[in-house]
């Protein structure tokens, strides 16, 4: 079955400090995957997509890995914001059918604190 | 730019009434989907399109029905709504189904069936 698992389920950190946000996933055949953030009250809003033969992709202060063999992302953030404080979700694409196949992950809560 | 479009933004229904939710996308794209968020649960896919005139079912596509008569439009109906209808709607748009596609979200419809 394919599933994509995210850890911590929440995470509260102090403005400037950084933090890594896990994903693991079964999802076969891999397209790729992606971090997409997303605000309360809004629609997720993609930070990075990375294919198999990616390792790391950044996006300003934020910075994805992959690791294909053991089927773990993490996403890092520095020098954290106010701004940070949303949802992080972990989004692995399956090849298939008519349209990749997009399997989420529940995501992370970050609350960025003053 | 508008991007992503969903209309409305709020709802609450009584059990059994009908309703449309609207979505309309501006950069041309030629994939539209609908997923639905719950509390503890990734967005699951309810019905998707992958172009003008085209509908597919998703995952959880059991109690509603979509159409796509224009590209730039996909509408997500329920014909008479169950409380288990009770979620957060997003209408998403992609230019196809390449492995660095990007698919965008609209801003969410959060529905309530009383």
């Amino acid at each position: 079955k394919n599933q994509v698992e995210q850890s911590p389920q929440s995470l509260i950190i102090l403005e400037g400090k950084n933090c890594t946000l896990q994903c693991n996933y079964t999802v076969s055949p891999f397209s790729n995957l992606r971090w997409y953030k997303q605000d309360t009250g809004r629609g997720p809003v993609s930070l990075t997509i990375m294919t198999f033969s990616e390792n790391t992709k950044s996006n300003g202060r934020y910075t994805a890995t992959l690791d294909a063999d053991t089927k773990q992302s993490s996403l890092h953030i520095t020098a954290s914001q106010l701004s940070d404080s949303a949802s992080y979700i972990c989004v692995v694409s399956a090849y298939g059918g008519a349209t990749n196949k997009l399997i989420f992950g529940t995501g992370t809560l970050l609350a960025v604190q003053p | 730019n508008a991007g992503v479009t969903q209309t409305p933004k709020f709802r609450v229904l009584k059990t059994g009434q009908s309703m449309t939710l609207l979505c309309a996308q501006d950069m041309n794209h030629e994939y539209m989907y609908w997923y639905r968020q719950d509390p503890g649960m990734g967005l699951r896919l309810i019905h998707y399109s992958v172009g003008e005139g085209t509908t597919a079912k998703g995952e959880v596509p059991d109690g509603y029905n979509v159409s796509r008569l224009k590209k730039q439009n996909f509408l997500l109906g329920l014909e008479s709504a169950a409380p288990s209808q009770t979620s957060v709607y997003f209408c998403a748009s992609s230019p196809g189904r390449g492995e660095n596609t990007e698919a965008f979200f609209g801003q969410g419809t959060r529905l309530t069936v009383v």
